[in-house]
């Protein structure tokens, strides 16, 4: 049973544009949402996060939007920038400390 | 700044050796965890360790055990490597603000690309 998903395996954006990735849950416990973006041959790096008392958080060109009743949430990037081309994971952490991931989107964002 | 770092970057090992994989974190971090990432599967957790000698089961745990006798240091183990452990091996950290509850984000390592013969 896959309680994060992310259904879209890759998305491809025009640079400018904005990115949306998104992220679908089934576990009502999760209480904070964090995305992550891994290059190639690095680890993942923390991006942004949302507490799920509330319904955006936003810094800089991303903002991450969480609809508790849809159990969703989704991460815009704008304007997408080629250095933006990364895979970005979705996580959910519930009270008990660890994360539960998605399966990643891979973005790649073209000149 | 804030570092995790790896033992190895690429490892082979053949089938049944016993196999280390080494973890280090600078932060004074409670909380460690190992994942291992296989395309279209995303990151899996392991094992995680809330404190020194503690450890608790993650999602996929067989095949695996994990040792931390010091605080910056968590250790996965592998007693008896099989081909389908082939995969990246990431290694990750975070803090503790209250008790067990962890709210911040974790840091992870570059990861080890372990490849069984």
């Amino acid at each position: 049973d896959q309680q994060v998903k992310q259904n879209s395996p890759s998305l491809s954006v025009q640079e400018g544009r904005i990115s949306i990735l998104n992220c679908d849950y089934t576990n009502s416990m999760f209480d904070y949402f964090l995305w992550y973006k891994k290059y190639p041959a690095e680890g993942p790096t923390f991006l942004i996060s949302i507490s799920s008392i509330k319904d955006k958080n936003e810094d800089g060109r991303f903002t991450v939007f969480l609809n508790k009743s849809a159990k969703h949430l989704s991460l815009h990037i704008v304007p997408s920038q080629p250095g933006d081309s990364a895979v970005y994971f979705c996580a959910a952490r519930t009270n008990a400390g660890k994360s539960t991931f998605g399966d990643g989107t891979t973005l790649t964002v073209k000149p | 700044d804030v570092k995790v770092t790896q033992s190895s970057r690429y490892l082979v090992k053949r089938t049944g050796e016993k196999v280390f994989l080494e973890c280090v974190q600078d932060m004074d971090h409670e909380n460690m965890f190992w994942y291992r990432q296989d395309p279209g599967l995303g990151l899996r957790l392991i094992y995680f360790s809330y404190d020194v000698k503690m450890k608790e089961k993650g999602d996929i745990p067989e095949g695996y055990s994990v040792s931390r006798e010091k605080k910056e240091r968590f250790s996965l183990i592998l007693e008896s490597a099989s081909t389908n452990q082939t995969s990246m091996y990431l290694c990750a950290s975070s803090s503790i603000r209250t008790g067990i509850i962890s709210y911040n984000e974790q840091f992870f390592g570059p990861g080890t690309r372990l490849t069984v013969l």
